[in-house]
């Protein structure tokens, strides 16, 4: 069965503390992989798209890499406003058309 | 411009009774889904859409539940006879190529 299993659920980080978090993934095939952010009451927030194994994308502070198994998403020298819920979600390269996303990781980054 | 809008943003509704939700797409995009979020929980998919036809369907998703898309524009998703259970955060999200687009959701509370 694909599934999407991230950690850790939770992390309390000082700012610029540079952390990671985990995502790892069972497929039939893997079309791609999805991070995304979440505030409160808002809907998620679409930050990078891996599509194969060893590849790379970074956008200000946030580093996405993706392996056949998990990816990570790498937080450099953290701010406050960096605190959210991370997700995570993958398509299955066949046989259905959804998105499967983990419960995420809720980050919290103190002044 | 232009994002992915929902109306309403919160309902308050009593047991038994029908709900409707509406999702306005990004204007170019034919791909549509509808996902119902938790609290603590990622978001878990409802259905997809790509124009007007509703190309896959949550096997866990109750028959109560039901998703329009006419004209391939916006979309409706109704929840007939109300459970305690129904209550949730409901996305939708629009698609172009791989990335989804996410609104800001309708916060459903079933009294």
């Amino acid at each position: 069965e694909d599934q999407v299993t991230q950690s850790p659920e939770a992390l309390r980080l000082q700012e610029g503390e540079s952390s990671s978090l985990n995502c790892s993934y069972t497929v039939s095939g893997l079309r791609g992989l999805f991070w995304y952010r979440q505030d409160p009451g808002k809907g998620p927030e679409f930050l990078f798209t891996l599509y194969s194994a060893g590849e790379e994308k970074e956008k200000e502070r946030l580093k996405a890499t993706l392996t056949k198994k998990e990816s990570f998403l790498h937080i450099t020298a953290p701010k406050p406003e960096d605190s959210a819920t991370y997700l995570c979600a993958v398509q299955p390269s066949t046989g259905t058309y959804k998105y499967i996303f983990g419960t995420g990781t809720r980050l919290k980054v103190l002044a | 411009d232009t994002g992915v809008s929902q109306d309403p943003r919160h309902k308050i509704t009593k047991r038994g009774q029908n709900v409707t939700f509406r999702c306005d797409p990004i204007s170019e995009h034919n791909r549509l889904y509808w996902y119902r979020q938790t609290l603590g929980q990622g978001p878990e998919f409802l259905t997809y859409f790509q124009n007007e036809a509703q190309l896959e369907k949550s096997r866990l998703l109750s028959d109560r539940f039901s998703a329009e898309r006419p004209k391939g524009s916006f979309s409706t998703l109704e929840i007939q006879r109300t459970e305690q259970g129904d209550s949730a955060m409901y996305l939708c999200a629009s698609r172009q190529d791989s990335e989804q687009y996410f609104g800001p959701g309708t916060r459903l509370t079933v009294t």
